[in-house]
């Protein structure tokens, strides 16, 4: 069964700053990896996903992925934040003969201060 | 498009009191359906899916129980309340169709058990 490690649970940093939240990943079999934000009071949005293909991959809002297969890691980075990036950041892999099933790593916040 | 519902969007419960949470679908056919616990400060703890009418499995053993009793709608439900089911409740949908993984959410419900 596969497990999702968000190494960060909480990330402050200042606004313009770049940002990079971190994913690790463990599964036998090929995954398919995915962020999601939260707002506060509110439910999941999809910022990006990795399916096949190019390992660097771009989201919504700026926020861009690079899947690292050897490292089995699947970081989150954004070259400068807002301070409406303010959110909870969740990764999550499912596993390419588990259907539509995800597993959700433990959640980044993600403080960005002025 | 399609478009989830969930309501109520808060609710305040005491111990031992019957509960019911709803979750709709438009705007698709046959979707697989979630139900997921957000504790306070934590991750998503997957509760139910469904990939049919009548059809639910249970990953945790608990007071909660869902039922799916048309296409487009999932209900969680208990008979008595704990203090323990406080939390943010979300619903999500994904295609039922072979190729396609993401998972899409709800606006949530805040559950608040006294």
């Amino acid at each position: 069964a596969q497990s999702v490690t968000q190494l960060d649970s909480q990330v402050p940093v200042f606004e313009e700053a770049p940002v990079e939240l971190r994913c690790n990943y463990s599964s036998s079999v090929s995954v398919y990896l995915f962020w999601y934000v939260q707002y506060p009071n509110q439910g999941l949005q999809l910022l990006l996903k990795y399916l096949s293909g190019s390992t660097l991959v771009k989201g919504i809002n700026g926020f861009e992925a690079e899947f690292n297969k050897s490292q089995t890691s699947f970081h989150l980075r954004k070259p400068s934040v807002h301070i409406s990036d303010t959110a909870e950041y969740f990764c999550a892999v499912s596993e390419n003969n588990a259907g539509n099933m995800l597993t959700f790593g433990g959640g980044t916040r993600l403080m960005v201060k002025p | 498009s399609q478009t989830i519902h969930q309501w109520p969007a808060t609710l305040v419960q005491p111990v031992g009191s019957p509960l019911s949470l709803e979750c709709t679908v438009e705007g698709t056919s046959n979707p697989n359906l979630y139900w997921y616990r957000q504790a306070a400060g934590r991750g998503l703890q997957l509760l139910f899916y469904s990939v049919g009418i009548g059809q639910i499995s249970s990953e945790v053993p608990q007071n909660l129980s869902a039922s799916r009793p048309q296409d487009r709608q999932f209900i969680l439900s208990s008979k008595k309340l704990l203090l323990s089911d406080s939390g943010f409740y979300l619903c999500a949908w994904s295609w039922g169709l072979a190729g396609i993984y993401e998972q899409f959410f709800g606006p949530g419900t805040r559950l608040t058990v006294l």
